[in-house]
């Protein structure tokens, strides 16, 4: 089955301790990407990599780091995380040109 | 600068009622695509569909269908004969020029009533 993986789904945790999120897909996509979703914000993008060891930033990156060393996993990092930066956090990945974008479950993180 | 603007936060309908959620964007691309998208209360987010500049032909999936209009840069969203399984927020989108960035709306959370 073609997905999109997250884990944690749930992330409770404290100020400064750092933290990864995984996001893995199974479609050979080229393109990923991270959102972070807050209330009558909408998503806002995080990062994106166009394909291995490419990555950009996106609108908020701010506070967060990646990696793609591998075409299937694209892990959102969170070295000192601070408590705007609890949020939903949601991975995504897409085929060539603009297609359509295939969202992972979400992860739902509080930084106490 | 590109922009999408959702300016209905929450609309309420009755079950059966028709509704329909606005999006307006702002671009300065010739050629661009729009997107919407379904977020219901298990948090997933599913993909409606997918619209290029090029093709203003409204479209119809079941009771769903979309108006473009490129004259007033708008690309609503219409639900017929609602249903409580509609109760959703829905996310317009628009890709930035060369694609690799993302914007999108504020949403629009619909409540259907039985």
């Amino acid at each position: 089955e073609a997905q999109v993986t997250q884990n944690p789904r749930y992330l409770i945790t404290v100020t400064g301790k750092k933290l990864t999120v995984t996001c893995s897909q199974n479609m050979n996509h080229e393109y990923m990407s991270w959102y972070r979703q807050d209330p009558g914000l909408g998503l806002r993008q995080i990062y994106y990599s166009m394909n291995v060891e490419v990555t950009d930033k996106g609108d908020v990156p701010e506070g967060y780091k990646v990696s793609r060393k591998e075409k299937r996993n694209f892990p959102l990092i969170l070295e000192s995380p601070s408590p705007n930066q609890t949020s939903l956090y949601f991975c995504a990945s897409r085929g060539g040109g603009i297609g359509t974008q295939y969202f992972g479950p979400g992860t739902r993180l509080l930084v106490l | 600068a590109q922009k999408v603007t959702q300016a209905q936060t929450e609309i309420s309908v009755v079950e059966k009622e028709d509704v329909t959620l606005d999006c307006v964007y702002e671009t300065r691309d010739t050629t661009y695509y729009l997107f919407w998208y379904k977020q219901p209360p298990s948090g997933e987010l599913v993909f409606l569909i997918r619209r290029n500049s090029f093709d203003e032909q409204n479209e119809i999936s079941g009771r769903y269908s979309w108006n473009f209009q490129k004259s007033t840069s708008s690309f609503n969203f219409t639900i017929t004969a609602s249903q409580v399984v509609d109760s959703a927020v829905y996310f317009c989108a628009l890709p930035q020029t060369g694609g690799f960035k993302t914007i999108f709306g504020a949403g629009t959370r619909l409540f259907v009533k039985a």
